[in-house]
């Protein structure tokens, strides 16, 4: 099955800096690669995703660039602001059939705790 | 995300006792999901619905049940069987199921043992 790891774990950075996440991934017929934030005690949100027939999609401070080649993907925040700050997850999505369905499911990176500083 | 309900928000289990925790969806999204997360650590899939009366098991299903009899239902009981039950459930749904499908969370059911 899938096998996500991300790094780091925790990220400190002062407003107004970047933050970039990294992402691997195992399964090269992953074809879906989501983020979420998750504040404290919350439902993880969707904030940005990527499919595999691209290479880099943004939205306005965060963008998300893929290297299908490499296996990896990463989240990158501009201008970073205090209410950044929250636990950031990757995941990436395979395929697998049963039955002759498919089925698609999600598997998640451990999370990088962000921290802007004011 | 106002569309996924989960109740109750908090939950206490007695040892040998089964408990169920509700997942509700107003999106009419096929597919539904059940999450497990424990503190500091990411989401771990417990089991996954692509249509109704259809399941597969996730890759930490042991100790749980579910049942799908409505498109809108995915409940989730927490067996005796499930040694360690205590952490923060997530319920999520999607318009499809299939690999490359937005998934969205409710907010959680936090279960902790007495």
């Amino acid at each position: 099955g899938e096998n996500v790891e991300q790094h780091p774990s925790t990220l400190s950075v002062q407003e107004g800096d970047s933050a970039v996440i990294k992402c691997t991934y195992s399964d090269s017929a992953s074809n879906y690669f989501p983020w979420y934030k998750q504040e404290l005690g919350k439902r993880p949100q969707l904030i940005i995703d990527i499919r595999s027939n691209v290479g880099e999609k943004k939205d306005q401070r965060i963008a998300v660039t893929l290297n299908k080649t490499a296996k990896h993907f990463s989240l990158h925040i501009t201008e970073t602001q205090p209410e950044d700050s929250a636990v950031y997850f990757c995941a990436a999505s395979e395929a697998s059939n049963a039955g002759g369905t498919s089925y698609g499911k999600l598997t998640f990176g451990q999370g990088t705790i962000l921290t802007v500083h004011p | 995300d106002g569309g996924i309900t989960q109740s109750p928000k908090y939950l206490f289990r007695k040892e040998g006792q089964n408990v169920t925790l509700s997942c509700e969806q107003n999106l009419n999204h096929d597919a539904m999901y059940w999450y497990r997360q424990d503190p500091g650590q990411g989401l771990r899939l417990i089991y996954y619905s692509q249509i109704v009366n259809d399941f597969q098991k996730g890759d930490i299903a042991e100790g749980y049940s579910v049942s799908r009899e409505k498109k809108e239902s995915f409940p989730l009981t927490v067996t005796s069987a499930q040694k360690n039950p205590t952490a923060f459930y997530l319920c999520a749904s999607s318009l499809r199921g299939g690999a490359n499908q937005p998934q969205h969370f409710g907010d959680g059911t936090r279960l902790s043992i007495l």
